[in-house]
């Protein structure tokens, strides 16, 4: 069935870095923009980053640009974000969702991963 | 960038209740317009693309309405599992893609 499984959150200390994944599977992945929303505690949804099916369109949230990168492998059906800088802002719950064309909607989710930033 | 306000921001109701939730963009999105429903430690789950499509296997007590700056998100005939959280998100103008703050629907 389609499914998306993020992984990699933890504990990290603030300035350090951290690697989420997103394992695709039941979809065409290279057919597909993929996006990173995450939660923090007790607030809404944020969009962090989304990228094209083909690399040539990648959006970040001024909240994140400059620290995270979003990449993919279509030919492994992985999405990834490379997250450094972290700092206690970044604590939040970050799932991976597919992001259908034009509308954008997000129509597949993961369950999520959580990232803390602490001391 | 486009500001997405729901209201109410919580809404209690009772099962068997008509509820509606409304969206305001803070200019024309046209029907760029998505809900998503979420419940406590869940990932979100797309309920209404394109301000009035129902998502495949979503009940159709669920609805949308709206095209411009005002929508709506009504559920006809509450049920239990209907408690959750539910947000907007505009796909007009991108990026960015934005989310309302959302509407909590309690008992």
């Amino acid at each position: 069935q389609v499914q998306l499984v993020d992984s990699g959150g933890g504990l990290v200390k603030p300035g350090g870095s951290l690697r989420l994944s997103c394992a695709a599977s039941g979809f065409t992945f290279r057919d597909y923009y993929m996006s990173w929303i995450r939660q923090a505690p007790g607030k809404g949804l944020e969009c962090v980053s989304y990228i094209s099916n083909s690399d040539s369109t990648i959006y970040y949230a001024d909240s994140v640009r400059g620290r995270f990168t979003i990449s993919r492998d279509n030919a492994k059906n992985s999405l990834f974000l490379q997250m450094s800088s972290l700092t206690a802002e970044d604590t939040a719950v970050y799932y991976c969702a597919r992001v259908r064309f034009p509308h954008y909607d997000m129509d597949v989710w993961g369950p999520g991963t959580t990232v803390t930033v602490s001391s | 960038d486009i500001q997405m306000t729901q209201s109410p921001s919580s809404l209690s109701a009772s099962v068997g209740d008509r509820v509606t939730i409304t969206c305001r963009a803070s200019q024309s999105i046209s029907y760029y317009l998505n809900w998503y429903q979420q419940k406590p430690g869940k990932a979100p789950k797309l309920l209404i693309y394109a301000a009035s499509s129902l998502q495949s296997g979503v009940p159709s007590r669920f609805s949308g309405s709206g095209s411009g700056a005002d929508f709506t998100l009504t559920i006809s005939s509450l049920q239990p599992e209907d408690f959750a959280t539910y947000y907007c998100q505009q796909s007009y103008s991108t990026p960015p893609i934005t989310f309302g703050l959302g509407t909590r629907l309690e008992i």
